[in-house]
């Protein structure tokens, strides 16, 4: 089966560093990728890893381990706008559509 | 770049209409887009997967006749919720590949909330 785990809940403050883990079991692997969704919105891009190794892009990084079938999402200097849910999704074939897990969301506070 | 457009942002109809929502690729073409829908707090759920010029693949549990996809372009997908029920209510998104980008990335559209009365 397919299987995507993430934490349901985070809080932080602003200015820390927070990281949102996320193990998975596909059928098979073609790419992981993180998502920002705020409320009532759909979600926007955030990362893309598919080789082992970290994805650093500005205040957010990506690591991925293929063998451990993990990944985390790295989110550094935490401003209020940060709060939203942080989605972790596995693509198990290229071309096919992604797999989600629940999401986590993220409460940056003051 | 990499943008993609729903319309509508919202709708609201009464039970037994049918609703259809539009989604386009504005500056990239896309040969698969993918429907999604999602319930408050939920993840969301694959409903199906549209191709460009052939027909449309469903998740099991999605009713085909139910929720009709049509492809006709690179750049537009439709989906229409036929007879539509009061359950049917649920935020509405889709997303399309573009190959050009690493990976194949997804890109989503902003949704439809759609409301059945």
């Amino acid at each position: 089966g397919q299987n995507i785990d993430q934490p349901t809940e985070m809080t932080a403050t602003e200015g820390a560093i927070v990281q949102i883990n996320c193990t998975y079991q596909t059928s098979g692997f073609n790419g992981l990728f993180w998502y920002q969704q705020h409320a009532g919105e759909a979600p926007t891009f955030l990362s893309y890893n598919v080789l082992d190794g970290l994805e650093e892009k500005g205040r957010f990084s990506s690591f991925l381990s293929r063998s451990k079938g993990y990944s985390y999402l790295l989110l550094k200097e935490l401003q209020m706008k940060d709060s939203a849910s942080y989605l972790c999704a596995v693509r198990s074939m290229r071309g096919t559509a992604l797999i989600f897990g629940k999401g986590t969301t993220l409460s940056v506070s003051s | 770049g990499a943008v993609v457009s729903q319309h509508p942002s919202r709708v609201i109809c009464k039970s037994g209409t049918s609703v259809k929502i539009e989604c386009r690729s504005l500056d990239f073409q896309a040969t698969t887009m993918f429907w999604y829908r999602q319930f408050p707090k939920k993840s969301l759920m694959l409903m199906a997967t549209s191709n460009e010029g052939s027909k449309a693949t469903y998740e099991q549990g999605v009713e085909k006749d139910k929720f009709l996809i049509n492809h006709a372009s690179l750049t537009l997908s439709t989906l229409t919720v036929t007879s539509a029920h009061p359950e049917d209510s649920s935020f509405y998104i889709c997303s399309a590949t573009h190959s050009g980008r690493a990976g194949g990335t997804q890109y989503f559209g902003p949704g439809t909330r759609l409301t059945v009365l």
